[in-house]
């Protein structure tokens, strides 16, 4: 089962940021936290990961609280194409297989 | 850029046929993965496959599921006599087992339907 709980749907105006909360209380310290998303029936797309440090790539950036049990990922500047259901995923690194919840779906609205 | 390709994009069997889903994982990649997606359900982990053998499955993944690397690039998914309940989308994915990165990031193929009849 997924160790995250996250909102079941959320909401961003367009050019707005997008802030997905995930709540992992049960993380332990040599866990990854992975975000995915997939847009439609798309296959899922990475988006960013981090362990402890906030994290920024050319997507998203990656906010972690400092006792790690939960995180943020924020869209900066969330666009129509950016409405897709949002997993955050707790794994070890590496190529631990990803279990997938039910996921945040995100509605980027005009 | 390098992308994981699936084919078909789309198959219908009837029940107790067998199916054959291919996959080309990207070209550099060490590890493979098959999960499924039912209709309006979670995505679903089914079998990792590293140095031509199975490395982790899923409860899922029982006798009727067999997977293998027929070749130095096309990795399948075969399901021996198909059920109505196998009906659903079936992804390929692939990650590069670089050490000292260690990302872990998986690339996922668009998909292949499967649907049961």
């Amino acid at each position: 089962d997924a160790k995250t709980t996250q909102p079941t749907s959320m909401d961003c105006a367009e050019g707005r940021a997008a802030n997905l909360p995930c709540n992992h209380s049960t993380i332990s310290g040599n866990e990854y936290v992975y975000w995915y998303r997939q847009i439609h029936s798309q296959g899922p797309q990475y988006i960013i990961h981090g362990l402890k440090n906030n994290e920024t790539n050319e997507m998203a950036s990656l906010i972690i609280t400092e006792d790690r049990k939960s995180s943020t990922l924020i869209l900066p500047h969330a666009t129509l194409r950016d409405t897709a259901v949002y997993y955050c995923i707790v794994c070890y690194s590496g190529n631990t297989p990803l279990v997938f919840g039910k996921g945040t779906r995100l509605s980027v609205i005009a | 850029e390098p992308e994981v390709t699936q084919t078909p994009s789309h198959q219908v069997t009837q029940m107790g046929q067998e199916v054959i889903l291919r996959c080309v994982p990207i070209s550099n990649h060490l590890y493979f993965y098959w999960y499924r997606q039912i209709l309006g359900q979670k995505v679903e982990f089914l079998v990792s496959f590293y140095n031509n053998e199975i490395s982790e499955k899923s409860e899922i993944f029982d006798d009727q599921f067999s997977v293998e690397r027929p070749d130095g690039s096309n990795f399948t998914l075969k399901i021996r006599s198909t059920k109505l309940e196998d009906s659903a989308m079936y992804f390929c994915a692939s990650s590069e087992s670089v050490v000292e990165r260690d990302t872990g990031e998986l690339f996922f193929g668009e998909g292949s339907r499967l649907t049961v009849l």
